[in-house]
Formats: C-alpha cells, structure tokens, sequence
C-alpha cells in the first residue's frame, strides 16, 4: 500500500539557520512521482518541486534543495538560510503512475516555525 | 487565469443540513480533485474527475457525499445529512490529464466546513 511518512511534526528554528524536512514513502509501483508541497497561513497549497522516480539527482532551487534516495525511499527537504517567510506547514506527496489517476497520497505534514 | 477558485470559503451548517461547496478549476484543466483536511493532517483524496467524468471514489466518500462535474468544468460537491465529523476544510485541485500521474496540481484555497 501507498504511505507517505513526515515523522517531524513540529520544528522550530532561528532565521538563518539550515533545517532539513524528512520524508519517507512506501509504494510497490516502480514508477512514481514525489512532491513537495507548502501550505502557508492563509491555507493554500503551493506546490514547490515534482520528482519522478527515475530521476534520483539532487535538485537546487535557490535556499531550497532536495535529496532523494530511492535506496532508503527517501525525499528530504532542506531549507537554506531560513527565512520568518518560510514559515508554513511543508507537505511531501506520492502519486503513483499505476491507474494513472494522479491522486496524491500526503503525509502528515511537518509546520516549521523560523523566528526572527 | 485568476487559478483554481472555491466557494463559498467558510460554511456554518447545523448537524443534519445538507451543503453545497463549488470548484472552479483553471480553465484549460481537464482533471479536477476533490480533497479533504482535518486539522492537524494531510489532506486526503476524496475524488476526481476527468472531463465530466467521475473516476475514482474514495472509500471516505460516504453515500451522504455526492460530486458533481456535469459539463466537464467546475464541480459541485454535496454533503447530506451533515454531522459533525464531517467538520474538515474541503480542498479542490485540477491539473492537466496529458500530464498523467506526475501533474502538478493547482489547489484552490479551501472551503471550511463547520459543522454544529
């Protein structure tokens, strides 16, 4: 069965620091996608990156990076540098290719507080 | 394209009433989603559409849920008999089906469900 784990329910950091977002997934399909999402105060989910499973390079977006292993079904998250404006509830997702319905299985998600 | 829009954005309802939430996806988007999210979790699947076509039901979508997609552009979802664990913020998303199990999807910003 599909499962996305985010262990890390709260973090709390003081701007500038690193802080890394884990997360852990379970599919038996060999071809998925992996995405991060992030759900600021106002409550819209903004998506951040997309990753299909073939595609095991780190990615770098400016302060945001991501680390995917296949090997331990990982994709973690690693904010740079961090910012009060990164402050939000972090969502990882799994939507796999099986069906093709693109339905996104989230975990639980992981708020991260950045104080000034 | 002003994205993927929801009404209305917060419903107070007695337990019992029925209730009516609507999605307007972006406009060229073929695949729409219906999401819902209790405090504190991620959000989950609830149902989906491609074109006018309902594809897959979640087994949370009790008989008193019923969705609605009847022109292949926005969507209706219905509440029966409203209770209070029905109480959640209900997410709509949409996305292009071309793109498959790897779309990104575009999330509306929620309609919260209170239920008394």
């Amino acid at each position: 069965a599909q499962k996305v784990t985010q262990a890390q329910t709260e973090i709390s950091v003081v701007e500038k620091e690193d802080v890394t977002l884990d997360c852990v997934y379970e599919t038996r399909d060999t071809t998925y996608y992996l995405f991060w999402y992030k759900q600021p105060p106002s409550g819209e989910l903004v998506f951040l990156i997309r990753r299909n499973s073939f595609d095991e390079q780190n990615e770098i977006s400016g302060r945001y990076s991501w680390n995917f292993q296949k090997s331990t079904s990982s994709f973690n998250f690693t904010i740079t540098a961090s910012q009060v404006v990164d402050s939000a509830v972090y969502f990882c997702a799994l939507s796999e290719h099986r069906g093709n319905t693109g339905k996104l299985i989230f975990g639980q998600g992981t708020t991260l507080q950045v104080k000034p | 394209d002003t994205g993927v829009s929801q009404n209305p954005r917060h419903k107070i309802t007695k337990r019992g009433q029925n209730v009516t939430f609507r999605c307007d996806p972006i406009s060229e988007h073929n695949r729409l989603y219906w999401y819902r999210q209790t405090l504190g979790q991620g959000p989950e699947f609830l149902t989906y559409f491609q074109n006018e076509a309902q594809l897959e039901k979640s087994r949370l979508l009790s008989d008193r849920f019923s969705a609605e997609r009847p022109k292949g552009s926005f969507s209706t979802l219905e509440i029966q008999r409203t209770e209070q664990g029905d109480s959640a913020m209900y997410l709509c998303a949409s996305s292009l089906a071309f793109a498959g199990s790897g779309g990104e999807q575009f999330f509306g910003p929620g309609t919260r469900l209170t239920v008394l």
